[in-house]
């Protein structure tokens, strides 16, 4: 069974530009969750989708950056413009169930560079 | 808010030898996970704790968890090179049913 996975797996762009993360959830997981690692500091929450549809999305930092997921299935992150304290690793996971015990899988993550 | 510490951020010791990871956590949580990350790859479930006093074991890993105290250790036992790793705790956060906060990691170096 294949498992979460993300792409790209690294990326360097310069601030101002665009870039959209993508992930593929594992098959039949209703639930996408997007984290992220800046440099030296906790892993934190953005946001979980159900589905199709945002679940919460306390943890966004600001408007520029915008999740989908379209039709249930891979999500999309997109940061647009990139700033310098936007770069970081960004986790995607997901998970069948909600209830107590429920592991959510993670995938490899990617890199954002923004210099 | 819930706030996740963990500690040691860094540990380096020499293979055979014992050691314990810490994890506080701020407020009730109903669950906590440990997880392993190596480098470049995704983050590999260790333990899921749901109960006080719950204790789980896993090769040369055990993790407990006592929340009265609100603390989750896991704790190494003759150590190997192959668990040079970073470990992450990661608390439920309560009136969620999934959002985790995570600890800051313990980067584990194993020396021969």
């Amino acid at each position: 069974e294949a498992g979460v996975t993300q792409f790209p797996s690294h990326s360097v762009i310069e601030k101002g530009q665009t870039v959209t993360l993508r992930c593929d959830p594992i098959s039949g997981h209703d639930n996408l969750y997007w984290y992220r690692r800046v440099m030296g500091k906790e892993i934190k929450f953005l946001l979980h989708f159900v589905k199709e549809s945002k679940q919460d999305e306390s943890g966004m930092p600001n408007n520029r950056f915008l999740a989908e997921r379209t039709g249930g299935t891979y999500s999309t992150l997109k940061v647009q413009p990139a700033e310098l304290e936007d770069s970081g690793v960004y986790f995607c996971a997901s998970s069948q169930g909600r209830g107590l015990g429920t592991e959510a899988f993670f995938g490899q993550g990617t890199r954002l560079t923004v210099v | 808010e819930l706030k996740v510490e963990q500690n040691p951020l860094f540990l380096s010791m020499q293979e055979g030898k014992n050691y314990t990871i810490y994890c506080n956590y701020s407020t009730t949580s109903d669950r906590l996970y440990w997880y392993r990350q190596d480098p470049g790859k995704s983050l590999e479930s260790l333990f899921v704790l749901l109960s006080n006093g719950a204790v789980k074991q896993e090769g040369r890993l055990m993790a407990s968890l006592d929340t009265k105290a609100r603390l989750s250790t896991l704790h190494i036992t003759a150590a190997v090179h192959d668990l040079s790793a970073t470990y992450f705790c990661a608390v439920g956060d309560p009136g969620t049913a999934s959002k985790l906060t995570f600890g800051t990691g313990t980067r584990l170096q194993v020396t021969l």
